[in-house]
């Protein structure tokens, strides 16, 4: 199930600060890129994802950046807050595949 | 809706016992996923349903490990005899279609193999 390096393993970011997790793939077939999110003691939720017809996509404090040619992915949390203190799991998907192939995660931590 | 249900949400055994994990799907989903999480080795498929019929069973680690969806709203993940490598949280997902941005996820049941 390697197909899915991310990095980095844990962060550390002050209030305010931007926090980056890539992710980088190796299958080519791959066609749609989310992130997920996860709280202590609760599943993995879908936080935002991508599609690779457009190399950028915002929500609100949350960015995915896309670059097809690198087949990287990432994710930029502007403003980071201790709310974001969380797991992020990417999770790059092929429509004619199986089932979602997660990431080893990134753990954040947001100081206040 | 509740969401997916899984239970119980902490399990201690001992070694060489049997587990059975539960798992209730979102009404109407009809994909439902098995997960593992450790430290060591992050997120890990263990199987997938579709419509009940088992789909890739290719990430259950050995024999010792079985899953069932013996009906649309239930499913089990049995352990048996369990081992102290088995220590894990398990997390079950369930989806309407194979849409990769649709999988809701239960609180996972902890498990511990003394």
């Amino acid at each position: 199930q390697q197909q899915v390096k991310q990095s980095p393993q844990s962060l550390i970011v002050q209030k305010g600060g931007i926090s980056i997790i890539n992710c980088a793939y190796e299958n080519t077939a791959f066609d749609y890129f989310p992130w997920y999110q996860q709280f202590p003691g609760k599943g993995p939720a879908l936080l935002i994802a991508i599609r690779p017809d457009v190399s950028e996509k915002k929500e609100g404090r949350f960015t995915i950046s896309f670059n097809k040619s690198a087949k990287q992915f990432s994710l930029h949390i502007m403003d980071s807050q201790p709310g974001d203190s969380a797991t992020y799991f990417c999770a790059p998907w092929n429509q004619a595949g199986t089932a979602l192939i997660f990431g080893k995660g990134t753990t954040l931590s947001v100081s206040s | 809706d509740a969401g997916v249900i899984q239970s119980p949400r902490h399990e201690v055994t001992e070694m060489g016992q049997e587990v059975t994990l539960r798992c209730k799907p979102i009404s109407g989903h009809d994909y439902l996923f098995w997960y593992r999480q450790t430290m060591m080795r992050g997120l890990e498929l263990l199987i997938y349903f579709n419509n009940n019929v088992p789909i890739d069973d290719s990430g259950m680690p050995e024999d010792r490990f079985s899953a069932k969806m013996p009906n649309a709203s239930f499913s089990t993940l049995k352990i048996q005899p369990s081992e102290p490598r088995d220590s894990a949280v398990y997390f079950c997902a369930s989806s309407l279609g194979a849409r990769a941005g649709g999988y809701t996820f239960g609180s996972g049941t902890r498990l511990t193999v003394v």
